[in-house]
Order: structure tokens, then sequence, then C-alpha cells
């Protein structure tokens, strides 16, 4: 399979614990972008990387949570202190900066903070 | 980039009828895209309308643009049960030698059932 993987698929933690999920984009892909989705909801953007440069970052993300894409190709995505708030999917998507707009996204990683 | 906002909320129907979602967006966009989620997946991308296209077709997909009404509707034809998911357009404004080209903002979406 060569579209873009998230790891875990599932995560339970409780309130207070870090948690990490990874996101392997699409290989030949120079963009990739991180979503959040709560249930009822459209995706939120929280953050994207050009290679290894991270160009922009939401209001949304606090400074518990912190995105790192060191060698341009996977990204990490960190939380810090779980809130019951943080418990959502969180998506991946990549892309291809060169014409191609569209995004590809990974299945998600379903967070619950209980 | 901006956000769109598609209506219906909702949309209930039976196998074989058409569906008919529309998306409004505020400012000028260069494209405008439409996405379908499955329950517990990612979005898939569907189709992109450039602005200086009135219509895009894609299988059973048509999409229509009137910039002049900043909207957007997406037409399923002959529906099928698996076409049961949420969809979301996304239109897009490419700031002049800004950094968010690329990057989509979405709304509510429309769920859509479709019924066997």
């Amino acid at each position: 399979d060569t579209g873009v993987s998230q790891n875990p698929r599932h995560k339970i933690t409780k309130r207070g614990q870090n948690v990490t999920f990874r996101c392997d984009p699409i290989s030949e892909h120079n963009r990739l972008y991180w979503y959040r989705q709560t249930l009822g909801q459209g995706p939120e953007f929280l953050t994207y990387f050009q290679n290894e440069a991270q160009l922009e970052k939401s209001r949304l993300l606090s400074d518990r949570f912190s995105a790192e894409r060191p060698k341009g190709s996977f990204s990490t995505l960190e939380i810090q202190r779980t809130e019951q708030g943080d418990s959502a999917m969180y998506l991946c998507a990549s892309s291809l900066a060169k014409g191609n707009e569209k995004l590809f996204f990974g299945s998600g990683t379903q967070l619950s903070v209980l | 980039s901006q956000q769109g906002e598609e209506d219906p909320q909702a949309l209930s129907i039976q196998e074989g009828e058409n569906a008919t979602m529309n998306c409004s967006y505020k400012t000028s966009i260069n494209n405008l895209q439409w996405y379908r989620q499955n329950s517990g997946r990612g979005l898939v991308h569907l189709i992109l309308i450039r602005s200086n296209e009135r219509e895009k077709h894609s299988g059973r997909l048509r999409v229509t643009l009137d910039t002049s009404k900043k909207s957007s509707s997406l037409l399923i034809t002959a529906s099928r049960a698996a076409d049961t998911a949420s969809y979301f357009c996304a239109p897009e404004n490419f700031r002049v030698g800004g950094t968010s080209y690329g990057k989509l903002t979405f709304g509510q979406g429309t769920i859509l059932t479709v019924h066997p």
C-alpha cells in the first residue's frame, strides 16, 4: 500500500499522559498536514510542513502540542499532559506541492483521553 | 484559505435517486475541491474544479461552480448504498507569495445516507 499511513489507529490514554502519533506520507510528497476532527465536525487544520520546515501552525495548537518532520519524510505529533478535550481523530495528509493541490489523507488516529 | 459551508447538513435518499449537495464560500477562489469521508476513515479526494471552469464530470459525479454566486454543487447520479458518507467542500485561495498554498479548510460537511 503506497498511501498515507498513520499509527496507531486507536489510542486510549489517561488524562495527563503524553501521547505520540506517527504519519508516513506518500514517499514523493513534500507537503504534510495534520488535522483534528471531532464528532460531527469537519477536519480542523493544525499544522503543515514543506519538507522538514514547519510553515504554519494553527492557534488551535497549544504549547502542549508539538509536531516534527525531522528528515522531511515521516512526521510525529506529540501531545503532552493530555486533557479530555484532546479526544478526537487526528488526521494526516500529504500532497505534492507542484501544481497538484489535492490532499491524500491517512485513516487517522482516534485518541480517547479518559 | 477560507472555509466552505455545505448544505444541507444531512440528506437521506433511496438507492437509485440523485443526490445534490451545495457549497457556499465568501471570497474569491482559485479552485474548489470536494472530498468524501466514510465513517471512521480519512477523507478521499473526489474532484477539483478551477475558478475558470463551470462544470466538471467524473463518473457519476458532476460538479458545477458559479463564481458570481460564490457557490458550487456536487451531484451524485444513480446513488448507491456505498455512497453513504460525509461530503466536504474546500475552496482554495492562493495567497500571492504566501505559504498557505495547499492548506485546505473544511466545513461541517453534508452527511449523505443512501438507503438500499
